[in-house]
């Protein structure tokens, strides 16, 4: 199984800063990795995949980089409404793999 | 509007079953491949199972931890995708959501749209 690993596991920041979640696969999965947005009580939310595409209707202000085994999620100018658990995922082979979540929190 | 909705899920002892559902609209249901993930309270997300879709002869993909125990099945008929939960185990006690697949072959198969969950407890 390819293993996902993101770091940090929390992170406090205010508006207005930039922030930036890194993910590691144990082993190469080219680009074929996504990135959600889940807020408490709340299902995950799409954000990226093949790792730098946006899904539709998603800000700007996000946005992916990376390939191979090394990834990074980043929010430009963090906004109220982003305060959430951050995800990342693998779809390049079986079992899909989740890292264990970036919790983004009020400073 | 692209809707995912599930149901089904509920209070069952060790050893039970349970079957849920994910009741699906606003898309050509029969064109995609559709997920079960599910999280623990308090834990991160865990991928569960796949079913692919007509073209690809409905097969599907188990995470090795439901393997033999849970089954996946869909009836295009009724755009609804289930999870057939066989000898559940207290460790299986999670909110379950159904996720949709876009992508294809070349690009890999990522989900878009995730239902709102459901809920199974698996307690005595």
């Amino acid at each position: 199984d390819i293993q996902m690993t993101q770091s940090p596991s929390s992170l406090s920041a205010s508006v207005g800063d930039r922030v930036t979640i890194t993910c590691r696969a144990s082993q190469g999965i080219s680009t074929w990795l996504a990135w959600y947005q889940q807020k408490p009580e709340k299902a995950p939310k799409s954000l990226i995949y093949a790792a730098s595409s946006l899904q539709s209707g998603v800000p700007s202000r996000f946005s992916g980089s990376g390939s191979g085994t090394d990834f990074t999620l980043t929010i430009s100018s963090l906004q109220p409404e982003d305060f959430a658990t951050y995800y990342c995922q693998q779809y390049f082979s079986y079992p899909l793999t989740f890292g264990g979540g970036t919790k983004v929190e009020i400073k | 509007e692209v809707q995912l909705v599930e149901s089904g899920g509920g209070l069952v002892q060790p050893g039970g079953s349970l079957r849920l559902s994910c009741a699906a609209s606003g898309f050509t249901f029969s064109d995609h491949y559709i997920d079960w993930v599910r999280q623990a309270p308090g834990k991160g997300l865990e991928w569960v199972g796949r079913s692919r879709n007509k073209a690809n002869s409905y097969t599907a993909e188990y995470a090795a931890s439901v393997n033999g125990r849970f089954t996946i099945s869909r009836d295009d008929s009724k755009n609804s995708l289930y999870l057939q939960m066989n000898s559940l185990k207290t460790e299986d006690t999670a909110v379950y959501y159904c996720a949709r697949d876009v992508g294809g072959r070349s690009s890999g198969y990522y989900f878009d749209y995730w239902g709102q969950g459901t809920l199974v407890t698996v307690s005595s």
